[in-house]
């Protein structure tokens, strides 16, 4: 079984075009993240949210809007998309337990606009 | 959350132990190293974790210096497989546990 999986995999679109990247966790987890890894592979978080609250919200720009349903999944819906979009989006989730946590990774979204 | 510097590539002969260092010089009392990896497209995987005291479970092991400014990852006997992207993050528990991740350490295994 997946812990942590991200729909689709792969996603070519247009510019200007809206598209939406899907996250779901199988781990009972209460937290939930995007990050972007651009093309000099820097991962950078985006968002998190924790029991389906809003409680990181790293300057990313307003077109990107997540949304989580409940909190086994957290999508990502991005409106207008621009050439500097392509990246590849990792989602994430962690137990908001404790002083420390592992957080699990799904294996990304490679999305291209061209 | 503190800062880490890493050397950005190594090589490892396969079969040997590999020592990758971190330094976190401004790190605060209640802050965790953590090391990450990422292996060619995928998403990043948990190694190891420490607070103070030297750590280590089936992956890898972690010593952390008595001052806790700087920290090594050592894999026992590096595979082929071990061939990733090895990030050390310094972070406190605070709301959604952010990860920061720097550039990292390429490591190539050779055979």
């Amino acid at each position: 079984d997946t812990a942590v999986s991200q729909t689709p995999k792969y996603l070519v679109t247009q510019m200007g075009n809206d598209k939406s990247i899907k996250c779901e966790q199988n781990l009972g987890h209460d937290t939930m993240y995007w990050y972007k890894q651009d093309s000099k592979k820097f991962l950078k978080i985006m968002f998190s949210y924790n029991n389906k609250e809003l409680i990181i919200n790293e300057t990313v720009p307003n077109r990107f809007s997540p949304k989580s349903p409940d909190k086994a999944h957290l999508n990502l819906h991005i409106n207008s998309l621009e050439l500097g979009d392509s990246a590849v989006y990792f989602c994430a989730s962690s137990q908001e337990a404790g002083a420390w946590t592992e957080a699990f990774f799904g294996q990304g979204t490679r999305l291209t606009v061209v | 959350d503190a800062k880490t510097t890493q050397p950005p590539s190594m090589d490892c002969a396969e079969g040997r132990a590999a020592n990758l260092p971190c330094n976190h010089s401004t790190i605060s009392g209640n802050e965790y190293v953590y090391w990450y990896r990422q292996i060619h497209s995928q998403g990043p995987q948990y190694i190891i974790h420490g607070l103070k005291n030297n750590e280590t479970n089936e992956m890898a092991s972690l010593i952390i210096t008595e001052d806790r400014k700087s920290s090594t990852l050592i894999l026992p006997h590096a595979t082929l497989r071990d061939t990733a992207v090895y990030y050390c993050i310094v972070s406190k528990k605070a709301a959604g546990n952010k990860l920061t991740f720097g550039g990292g350490t390429r490591v190539l295994v050779k055979p």
